[in-house]
Order: C-alpha cells, then structure tokens, then sequence
C-alpha cells in the first residue's frame, strides 16, 4: 500500500490567495483527519470524517477554512483567502474503524507570504 | 475532555543509556494512550498503543510505555538508546468510551542521541 499521500509537498502563496490542499486515505480506511502542526500550537485537529461524513469541525480555526471529502478515496481542505498566520505544516492521517492506528501523510508545508 | 502533558521539551542521552520520555494525561474517562514519533519531514508513526488489557506495552524499534492509572501516567522507555532513535514524540490521548475518535497530542518532545 502506497499509504496516505497528500499534495502537493511543499506549497508558497502570497496573502490572500486560495490554497487547496489533497489528501487521498489509505483505501478501506474509513476515517480521515487533518491535523496542523505549528512550532506555537503543536498538533492541532481540524476536522475529521467518518464514511465521507464530517463528525467534528470545531477545529477549524475560522470560516476562511473549508474542508470536503466527496469520496472515500479524496479529501481537501481549503483556505480562502490565505493569511501568513496559516503558515503550518498541516497533516492527513486516516484508521479503519476496529484500528486505533492513525496513519499520516508526510504533510504539505504551507508558507504564506 | 482529555489532556495530555509531556514533562521536558527537549531529552539528550547518550548512545546505548537508557530513554525515558515523560507522559501524564488527564481524563474523565478511561483512555486509551499513544505513543508516535516523528522523524524530520515526515508524519507521525504510531510507536505503540494502550488500550485495555495488560498495563505494561511493547512497540516497535524496542520502546515500551507502562499505563498507570494511580499516577495518570504512560512514559516510554526504551533501556538502550541508538542514534536512529533521534526524533520526536507525541503522546497522545483519547476517550475509550463513546463515539469520538479524535486524538489529542502533546507538546512533543525532542529526543537527541549522543555518540
């Protein structure tokens, strides 16, 4: 299995630009999660989706963050307009049900300008 | 609600000493508890679990991390440190019971390894 792979790798905008950011589980895994990892805030869960159905978005820091998962084998999370504040390292992960085991991408490192 | 806090940001041992990463949680509920680590430009891998059963688990690479309940606590140890150990570590907690499966992860701490 390939594992989580999330895109893109690395990605710079400028302020107030949208960012999409790609997460595609592990197939049969039927939850997902994004987490943010920031030197201030350590790693901090967004959101999380169970069978494609958001469970709990009390995370998202503000309505400029959006986050969908239309299949079960894709997942975005969006940022609109962007601010340097977003700048973070921000992480997929996804587990099968009877499994605590979180399995994560390797992450997208945002950098907002 | 659960927390999780990890004793000592920063953890430097010499090769082949003894690890001992320090984990205390708060839960008003039993937990479950993690152990992951990170290594430079990757994601988290889980390192061991505890979730029922015996007190005392094993995980990969020789780490093992004891649950105890009077102290709320699950440090990881492992009783000979190599260089390949050096990463970070989160330990993590959630709720046993009920339907929320999010984790909540501490600060992390920095393990260095020296020759």
């Amino acid at each position: 299995d390939a594992g989580v792979i999330q895109s893109p790798r690395h990605e710079v905008t400028e302020m107030g630009q949208e960012v999409t950011l790609r997460c595609k589980p592990i197939s049969g895994h039927d939850y997902l999660f994004w987490y943010r990892q920031t030197m201030m805030r350590g790693l901090e869960l967004l959101i999380y989706f169970n069978n494609n159905v958001p469970i709990d978005d009390s995370g998202m820091p503000e309505d400029r963050f959006s986050a969908k998962m239309p299949n079960a084998s894709f997942s975005t999370l969006k940022i609109q307009p962007s601010e340097p504040r977003d700048s973070a390292v921000y992480f997929c992960a996804s587990s099968f049900a009877t499994n605590e085991k979180l399995f994560f991408g390797s992450g997208t490192q945002l950098s907002v300008l | 609600a659960q927390s999780v806090t990890q004793l000592g940001s920063h953890v430097s041992v010499s090769e082949g000493a003894l690890v001992l990463l320090r984990c205390n949680y708060s839960s008003s509920v039993p937990p479950y508890l993690f152990w992951y680590v990170q290594y430079p430009n990757q994601g988290l891998q889980l390192l061991l679990k505890y979730t029922t059963g015996a007190t005392l688990v094993k995980g990969i690479n020789g780490f093992e991390a004891e649950f105890k309940k009077s102290e709320t606590s699950f440090h990881l140890t492992k009783p000979s440190a190599h260089m390949s150990d050096a990463a970070e570590y989160f330990c993590a907690v959630r709720a046993a019971s009920g339907s929320a499966r999010q984790l909540t992860f501490g600060s992390g701490t920095q393990l260095t390894v020296l020759p």
